[in-house]
């Protein structure tokens, strides 16, 4: 079954960086895009960008420009998301979800904690 | 941006009760919308895209419609598996809107 997994909690301390995998299964990977959404605790859904796993062409949100990469490595079916210069309130649950317009499925979340 | 509202914020309901969400967008959109449901401490799940389409799996007591601005979320009859909380997303930028909780009544 079409299936992505994603890496463990992290705990991070203000100005780091944290790098979360997604790896997927059960589809040709390079037929779909992969998004990232993150969940502050108790908030909605926020979208964070969108990466083509056919080319690697990305689209983030303009919030997290200059702080955000996304990456692919086709050979093995992983999606990663680097986040820079962490702050307090990017302390969320991390998803990543496959779609180009409607995302399913999505990963079992990551949760990325920052503090000093 | 297209900034995406839903009303109500929570809704309390019972068991086999009708309850309709409803989504706005700051624009036109045409039908690129779609529904998910997501429980507490898991991961968001697709219901509906493209404004209509059911998603293979998800029960038909789900239903989606509209399209431009305005579009609805209704589930015919409440099952107590529903309870959680249900986000709308504009598809082209992905912009999600706040969300709404059923809980029960």
């Amino acid at each position: 079954q079409v299936q992505l997994v994603q890496s463990g909690a992290e705990v991070k301390k203000p100005g780091a960086s944290v790098k979360v995998s997604c790896k997927a299964s059960g589809y040709t990977f390079t037929s779909y895009g992969i998004s990232w959404v993150r969940q502050a605790p108790g908030q909605g859904l926020e979208w964070m960008g969108w990466i083509s796993a056919y080319n690697g062409n990305t689209n983030y949100a303009q919030k997290l420009q200059g702080r955000v990469t996304m990456t692919t490595d086709t050979s093995t079916s992983t999606a990663y998301m680097e986040l820079r210069s962490l702050r307090s309130d990017d302390t969320a649950v991390y998803y990543c979800a496959r779609g180009d317009h409607w995302f399913d499925p999505w990963g079992q979340g990551t949760l990325v904690t920052v503090s000093s | 941006d297209i900034q995406m509202t839903q009303s109500p914020s929570s809704v309390s309901a019972s068991v086999g009760d009708r309850v309709t969400i409803t989504c706005r967008a700051s624009q036109g959109i045409s039908s690129w919308l779609a529904w998910y449901q997501q429980k507490p401490g898991k991961a968001p799940k697709l219901l509906i895209y493209a404004a209509s389409s059911l998603q293979s799996g998800v029960p038909s007591r789900f239903s989606g419609s509209g399209s431009g601005t305005d579009f609805t979320l209704t589930i015919s009859s409440l099952q107590p598996e529903d309870f959680a909380t249900y986000y709308c997303q504009q598809a082209n930028s992905f912009t999600f809107g706040p969300g709404t909780k059923v809980d029960i009544k």
